[in-house]
């Protein structure tokens, strides 16, 4: 399809273990986010990307957390040593262009994260 | 301080009536845009609608429209003509200018359409 993909859709780890969530944007956007929802709450900022530089990682919650996108188009966002405060929806999204503008970001369907 | 404000946790409209969801505001930003974005059950955003702190008229699009007043600092939705469709979680979110291109969103509003 023409939108964000991100897989798997869910994700069940146990505490301790590594996890890689995939983010696919659309094709020929230059900026690309992630962002972590709790549940009932709104989303939250991780990070953003301008093709393949990540330019904000001011909402990584910990150094456990790691997100990259090396060729400027997919991006891997990776949890090391889960922790149950982990567990929550992270959504990947994507806009056409780079500089600050109008332009919406466009969402995927989200990773459910659970961690036991 | 809580940029974004939404202090409806949840409302009800009757099917085909119009219904507000309330939106307010915090940045001392001079330039800074506003996005109303919908999440079904299914957990898609679906982007609804955008305005510019500049932008003089209130955007529309199609059933949609956003009651700006710029003075108050708020940014209120007004969906009219409610369909059954239109139940699902409402988030309003803020980009600014200063903190680049991150959208900062509210706790959101949970809307019901009853037949």
């Amino acid at each position: 399809g023409a939108g964000v993909s991100q897989s798997p859709r869910y994700k069940v780890a146990k505490r301790g273990q590594d996890v890689a969530l995939r983010c696919d944007p659309i094709s020929g956007h230059v900026s690309l986010f992630w962002y972590q929802q709790a549940l009932g709450q709104g989303p939250e900022f991780l990070t953003y990307f301008q093709n393949e530089a990540q330019l904000d990682k001011s909402g990584l919650p910990s150094d456990r957390f790691f997100a990259e996108r090396p060729e400027g188009s997919v991006s891997t966002l990776k949890i090391q040593r889960t922790q149950q405060e982990d567990s929550a929806v992270y959504l990947c999204a994507s806009s056409r262009l780079a500089a600050y503008s109008n332009q919406p970001q466009h969402f995927g369907d989200g990773t459910r994260l659970s961690i036991l | 301080a809580q940029k974004i404000t939404q202090t409806q946790p949840g409302m009800f409209v009757q099917e085909k009536e119009a219904v507000t969801l309330d939106c307010t505001y915090d940045t001392s930003d001079q330039s800074y845009g506003l996005f109303w974005y919908k999440q079904p059950s299914s957990g898609e955003m679906i982007f609804l609608i955008y305005q510019g702190s500049y932008d003089e008229q209130n955007a529309t699009e199609g059933r949609y429209s956003l009651n700006f007043q710029k003075a108050r600092k708020s940014a209120n939705l007004v969906i009219s003509a409610s369909q059954l469709g239109d139940s699902a979680m409402y988030f309003c979110a803020m980009r600014e200018r200063e903190y680049g291109n991150k959208l900062v969103f509210g706790a959101g509003t949970i809307l019901r359409v009853k037949s």
